[in-house]
């Protein structure tokens, strides 16, 4: 079983609809959850981060955390074309020396205009 | 303004020769970590230090060897052991203290010939 688990897509939406991506963790452990997006070519950058069970917002942006579960989301709401990137989700633990992220390995999105 | 830089962006070997890949930071960061990526996959952990002088193994170590002489600084050095080093290598720093969030160079595009 891979640690952080995702669907590789593509994912494809209208532009204007609600993406919905989904991620689950093995680790019991595990404290901090991340949203990376990636364009083809580029570094990942952060898009959201959460770290206590519940929804966090920010924009059109909303993540979904629920430990007892193990699986954190990512809403995008009112989707744009430029919104068509890989969405990796990566979590860590901050408790041991390691202090790294494991990532999955992605899911692609694709908006339709 | 702060950040991570990372060089070259792209880079071309041919089989038998080692290459470093550069990496500094200006974020006053603590720990340093380097990921690889190969297409349509995650990252995965090679190397990471917490600390001057002091670095550990990640996932994928084979192959590969770092050194943390100053705190701005954690070049890669890709040896002619590593079987397959095609691959985007991606630099990042981290706060101590801080609760995960990695910051990234824009990455290094190696190509073995």
């Amino acid at each position: 079983q891979k640690e952080v688990e995702q669907n590789s897509g593509p994912l494809s939406v209208p532009e204007g609809a609600i993406a919905s991506l989904n991620c689950t963790y093995s680790d019991r452990g595990s404290q901090s959850f991340f949203w990376y997006r990636q364009y083809s070519g580029k570094s990942p950058e952060l898009i959201m981060s959460i770290y206590s069970n519940g929804d966090k917002e920010d924009g059109r942006f909303t993540a979904q955390l629920n430990k007892a579960s193990q699986y954190v989301s990512l809403l995008i709401r009112d989707s744009q074309p430029s919104d068509s990137a890989t969405y990796l989700c990566a979590v860590t633990r901050m408790d041991t020396g390691r202090r790294a992220l494991t990532f999955g390995s992605g899911t692609r999105l694709q908006v339709q205009p | 303004d702060g950040g991570i830089t990372q060089s070259p962006k792209y880079l071309f070997r041919k089989e038998g020769q080692n290459v470093t890949l550069s990496c500094e930071q200006n974020l006053n960061h603590d720990a340093m970590y380097w990921y690889r990526q190969d297409p349509g996959q995650g990252l995965r952990l090679i190397y990471y230090s917490q600390i001057v002088n002091d670095f550990q193994k990640g996932d994928i170590a084979e192959g590969y060897s770092v050194s943390r002489e100053k705190k701005e600084s954690f070049p890669l050095t890709v040896t002619s052991a590593q079987k397959n080093p095609t691959a985007f290598y991606l630099c990042a720093s981290i706060r101590q203290g801080d609760t995960g969030e990695l910051f990234f160079g824009e990455g290094s595009r190696l190509t073995v010939l």
